[in-house]
């Protein structure tokens, strides 16, 4: 069961326009990420939030910005989109750690073509 | 740099089978590391967590080894059935933040 939510599942978007991907957790998680895929790749960490008003840069350089506003809001934004952008974007936020059950939950994602 | 290594050729098994996938890391001293499930299109799911002091965790038929000194992890999945076909992703912590490798293919055949 997704207890946290992205949309829109897939976008297609022309160069230059401005879009915001959403994320959204009802689990009451601290942390959340943001992560970038390519096909058969791996997963790069693009940006993170260890609570509100906190929003650090991940591994991967990426021209996107994030806000962290609100405990279960995390949304990303392209302002102006390119094809080097075209990728799937995953958002996954984790909690405290109890027992052995302790990871991340990640959204389905979003697809995103810029054309 | 840091790295972390998983099997690059996919695996295909028999089912009842069992599927042993292999994650190797250079320049980390991870305090976790994690296994994940990745189904085609979808986000991954997260299956096990075994901590540095950790040699071994089952679930279910599931079972993960962590070597700190050899730098590796083992991820087993016993009598393996169709639905486990994916892709199976390992991932290191480091101050809550986690990397991961680009995944090994599973796929069990009937």
């Amino acid at each position: 069961e997704a207890d946290i939510y992205q949309t829109p599942r897939y976008l297609v978007i022309g160069t230059g326009k401005k879009i915001t991907l959403e994320c959204s957790q009802t689990m009451g998680h601290d942390k959340m990420y943001w992560y970038q895929q390519d096909p058969g790749m791996e997963l790069h960490l693009i940006h993170y939030s260890y609570g509100v008003n906190s929003t650090e840069k991940g591994d991967l350089s990426s021209e996107s910005t994030v806000s962290r506003i609100r405990t279960e809001h995390f949304p990303l934004t392209l302002e102006s989109a390119r094809p080097s952008h075209t990728s799937q974007y995953l958002c996954a936020s984790s909690g405290m750690r109890t027992g052995n059950n302790y990871g991340y939950t990640f959204g389905s994602g979003t697809r995103l073509t810029v054309v | 740099s840091q790295k972390i290594e998983q099997n690059s050729e996919a695996l295909n098994i028999q089912e009842g089978k069992t599927a042993t996938l292999t994650c190797n890391y250079t320049n980390y001293s991870p305090a976790y590391l994690q296994w994940y499930r990745q189904d085609p299109g979808r986000g991954p799911v997260f299956l096990l967590l075994i901590r540095e002091n950790e040699k071994e965790k089952r679930k279910e038929r599931l079972k993960v080894t962590f070597d700190t000194t050899l730098k590796q992890s083992l991820f087993h999945i016993t009598a393996s059935q169709p639905a486990d076909s994916a892709t199976y992703l390992c991932a290191l912590e480091d101050d809550y933040k986690l990397s991961f490798g680009a995944g090994t293919t599973v796929t069990v055949r009937a």
